[in-house]
């Protein structure tokens, strides 16, 4: 089956413990990228990759981190956490058409919480 | 920075009715998309419409786009519990066409 998978689907820590949320794609979709939803605020995304080794930020980078060694995996790094970063988080993917149309497909969520 | 507002932020039906979500946003546009969110979970794509198109259908879902009001609306027919959802437009502006900017959304409830 075609998916993004993401991995904590839950997640509950601490303020400057370090943590990754793993994201793969069975899809060899190029473009990848990662948003947050926060309720009023909408999604808005953190960063976002082209193609391996290609990544660029989006609108909200501050105090994440992400790498795209293989095609497949996303991960999405916070150094050292900070409540504000408690957020819900997707992981999505997609084939780049050549008319320029990006269709999404997401992940299931990463519900991440920060004491 | 947020492209798309959806309006009604909120929605309530009943079945059987047909639901309308606006979206307006305000830089030209390559295409428009519509996503669907059940609570808490991913987003799924519903549709999408380029810039050169004015209407476009895909079962119970009827999507229009007028650029020179730079809106879209959505209009789900004979709507289904299952509809409940929360309902995103997502737009890609030109020049920077893989770049996806989502709205707040609308949350849609369509009672029994």
């Amino acid at each position: 089956e075609a998916q993004v998978t993401q991995n904590p689907r839950y997640l509950i820590t601490v303020t400057g413990k370090k943590l990754t949320v793993t994201c793969s794609q069975n899809m060899n979709h190029e473009y990848m990228s990662w948003y947050r939803q926060d309720p009023g605020l909408g999604l808005r995304q953190i960063y976002y990759s082209m193609n391996v080794e290609v990544t660029d930020k989006g609108d909200v980078p501050e105090g994440y981190k992400v790498s795209r060694k293989e095609k497949r995996n996303f991960p999405l790094i916070l150094e050292s956490p900070s409540p504000n970063q408690t957020s819900l988080y997707f992981c999505a993917s997609s084939q780049l058409r050549v008319d320029g149309a990006n269709v999404l497909t997401f992940g299931a969520g990463s519900r991440l919480t920060v004491l | 920075s947020q492209q798309g507002e959806e309006d009604p932020q909120a929605l309530s039906i009943q079945e059987g009715e047909n639901a309308t979500m606006n979206c307006s946003y305000k830089t030209s546009i390559n295409n428009l998309q519509w996503y669907r969110q059940n609570s808490g979970r991913g987003l799924v794509h519903l549709i999408l419409i380029r810039s050169n198109e004015r209407e476009k259908h895909s079962g119970r879902l009827r999507v229009t786009l007028d650029t020179s009001k730079k809106s879209s609306s959505l209009l789900i027919t004979a709507s289904r519990a299952a509809d409940t959802a929360s309902y995103f437009c997502a737009t890609s502006s030109q020049g920077g066409s893989e770049k996806l900017v989502f709205g707040k959304g609308t949350k849609l409830t369509v009672n029994p």
